[in-house]
């Protein structure tokens, strides 16, 4: 059974700085793999999408790449806003075509 | 320019209560489902839909049941509340199945509370 994990649950840092936030999934079947921004009492909303065959996807200052051997993804965030402050979630597509999720990772950036 | 549109975003439900969570979109799209959404774990799948007429159960179907008479409206019904039915609930489309790569498109929630 696929299993989607993110470390860390929560994640400070001062603005400015780059960073980068990390999702495993166990299971290296999967047809892609996405990012997603959650907002405090707001909805889900994709930032990338890489598929299977890819090795990453760039949007602005966020990048994501995908390393399907050894089940793993990570999102790089360069020189962080306080805008960015959210959650943030991965989700890859199964076998079975269904979204798999991970719990997410809070993310705060200081002024 | 409303997308998907949740109601109601906050509900107090009794033990044993039914209400429906209601999920509607203007975007035509195929694919919708519902997810619910639990402290420290990912979002897990409850029903979804393929198109008008067409449901199927996800990860958690369990006292939940849904219908699709149309291609815009995707209620989920709680026949029966239980405490470990106090969640949030999210409705979600998009153009195609979520196989084909196609952006999925979520309401902004609704926070469910069983006591």
């Amino acid at each position: 059974k696929q299993e989607v994990t993110q470390i860390p649950a929560a994640l400070s840092v001062p603005e400015g700085e780059n960073l980068v936030l990390n999702c495993s999934f166990t299971d290296s079947a999967i047809y892609n793999l996405q990012w997603f921004r959650q907002d405090p009492g707001k909805g889900l909303t994709s930032l990338l999408l890489i598929q299977s065959s890819q090795r990453e996807q760039t949007s602005g200052r966020l990048n994501a790449s995908l390393d399907k051997s050894s089940g793993r993804s990570t999102l790089y965030i360069a020189a962080s806003q306080p805008g960015d402050s959210a959650t943030y979630l991965c989700a890859v597509k199964d076998s079975n075509y269904q979204l798999i999720w991970g719990a997410g990772t809070k993310l705060i950036i200081k002024p | 320019n409303a997308g998907v549109t949740q109601t109601p975003k906050f509900q107090v439900l009794k033990t044993g209560q039914s209400m429906t969570l209601q999920c509607a979109q203007d975007m035509n799209h195929e694919y919708m489902s519902w997810y619910r959404q639990d402290p420290g774990m990912g979002l897990r799948l409850i029903h979804y839909s393929v198109g008008a007429g067409i449901t199927d159960q996800g990860e958690v179907p369990n006292g939940y049941n849904v219908s699709r008479s149309t291609t815009e409206d995707f209620p989920l019904r709680l026949l029966s509340a239980a405490p470990s039915q106090t969640s949030v609930y999210f409705c979600a489309s998009s153009p195609g199945q979520i196989s084909s790569g196609n952006t999925i498109y979520f309401g902004e929630g609704s926070w469910l509370t069983v006591v």
